[in-house]
């Protein structure tokens, strides 16, 4: 079975640009996962989809990021435009259904998008 | 204040050695106490969790959870060269719109050495 894709793996992108990152899931799991990591810093939540619709979007961190879903598969994350602070690596994850009571549905990270923005 | 607070090490350690990890956290919602491990150049990969307050051994590996202190640990036994990576705290709460949110403590660097 194949795990959580990620692409591209590294992206150098100048200050305005914009950069769209892509997440495929491991087939079947409906939950899908954005997370980054900048320099120095732990890794952070930004939102949360549950097949196509947002369950949960506080992380991101301003309107300059857009994410999607379209028919519950892939992801797409897009940087527009973007900024210094952007550079990181970005990681996405996925899981089966939503958890029930005491069973936990592991998160299964991608090897991330390493962004930076010069 | 950051939710999770973990030291980030570096941390390094003879082969056999027991190594204590640990994080501390401030949000009393979270239920789920999950441990991954992030070998360079890699998305961070479950090791072990634990639900609620208790013990959980998995082979060399012992995760603790204090509900009471909000103190998170992992014990290594016998640690391995193979064992040298980063390892991140990253607990969740249950129920609710952050369900899946996973919040990373900012990680120990582990260098086990023959």
């Amino acid at each position: 079975e194949a795990g959580v894709t990620q692409f591209p793996s590294h992206s150098v992108i100048e200050k305005g640009q914009t950069v769209t990152l892509r997440c495929d899931p491991i087939s079947g799991h409906d939950n899908l996962y954005w997370y980054r990591r900048v320099m120095g810093k732990e890794i952070k939540f930004l939102l949360h989809f549950v097949k196509e619709s947002k369950q949960d979007e506080s992380g991101m961190p301003n309107n300059r990021f857009l994410a999607e879903r379209t028919g519950g598969t892939y992801s797409t994350l897009k940087v527009q435009p973007a900024e210094l602070e952007d550079s990181g690596v970005y990681f996405c994850a996925s899981s089966q259904d939503r958890e029930l009571q005491g069973i936990h549905y592991e998160q299964y990270f991608g090897p991330g998008t390493r962004l930076t923005v010069t | 204040q950051k939710e999770v607070e973990q030291d980030p090490g570096p941390l390094s350690v003879p082969e056999g050695a027991i190594v204590s990890l640990n994080c501390t956290y401030s949000n009393s919602a979270f239920q789920y106490f999950m441990w991954y491990r992030q070998y360079s150049r890699k998305g961070p990969e479950l090791l072990m969790y634990t639900y609620s307050s208790g013990n959980k051994e998995d082979g060399r590996f012992t995760a603790q959870v204090d509900k009471s202190s909000k103190y998170i640990s992992l014990f290594i036994r016998d640690s391995q060269p193979s064992d040298s990576a980063t390892y991140l705290c990253a607990p969740r709460e249950v129920g609710g719109t952050s369900y899946g949110k996973l919040t990373f403590g900012q990680g120990t660097i582990l260098t086990v050495h023959p």
